[in-house]
């Protein structure tokens, strides 16, 4: 099944631009999707279909999907944004859902 | 205004089971399915499995499918995780997420999750 492979840690200055990768082969191929999860928290969607927000989640927060890496970009980091991030797919082959390996945002 | 209650924390030994119950409300239960998804103390995200508000079918992860079940009760709009033969390595917080219908890329992923369970397996 598919495995998704994710940075351990971004750190980023507020302000900046933090890009968090999601990899695995022909990923462009698949929906992918993202969600924050702040300590002590549930996980929050913040991206779907691999660029779609839903609805209450900032526009600073962006997707793109393509050959073997997905991306999830924050624009204007803030002090908030500092989470951890995950990328998720359907694997159709097993029908199964996988989650990538997560992604810690620092907001230095 | 959709809202998935999930019961509240246990401690278990190991070897015995447990049942971790998921409510909904706010929209017609039967419409979408729900995965449990479980995440121990400082690791990612780990998905269970799935099962059909609608029929009750269900598929499990590999990894768990000989300790897992998943059922369902529509009178109720409850979901539940029964996870048995319980290991040190099984304490986490589990959580219940609700999915959507398959979307614009032909995907399915989690729009709503309950507030997770603490399950704690200890001696």
């Amino acid at each position: 099944s598919y495995v998704l492979t994710q940075p351990p840690s971004v750190s980023v200055a507020p302000g900046q631009t933090a890009t968090i990768t999601c990899e695995a082969d022909n990923i462009g191929g698949e929906g992918v999707h993202w969600y924050q999860q702040k300590p002590g928290q549930a996980p929050v969607l913040v991206i779907h279909d691999d660029i779609d927000r839903p609805s209450g989640i900032s526009g600073r927060f962006s997707g793109s999907n393509s050959g073997n890496t997905a991306t999830l970009t924050i624009s204007r980091v803030e002090a908030g944004d500092e989470a951890d991030y995950y990328c998720q797919v359907w694997d159709t082959s097993l029908d199964v859902k996988v989650f990538g390996s997560g992604t810690k945002v620092t907001v230095l | 205004q959709v809202h998935l209650v999930q019961s509240g924390a246990e401690v278990k030994k190991p070897g015995a089971s447990v049942t971790v119950s998921c409510k909904a409300s706010g929209y017609t239960f039967s419409t979408y399915g729900f995965s449990w998804v479980r995440q121990a103390p400082g690791q990612g995200l780990e998905w269970m499995g799935w099962i059909s508000a609608y029929n009750g079918n269900t598929i499990y992860a590999q990894k768990f499918q000989d300790r897992v079940i998943m059922t369902r009760d529509t009178s109720t709009s409850t979901v539940y995780l029964t996870l048995r033969s319980l290991r040190f390595d099984d304490t986490a917080v589990y959580y219940c997420a609700r999915e959507t219908g398959r979307s614009s890329r032909s995907s399915y992923y989690f729009q709503y999750w309950g507030q997770g369970t603490l399950i704690n397996v200890s001696p």
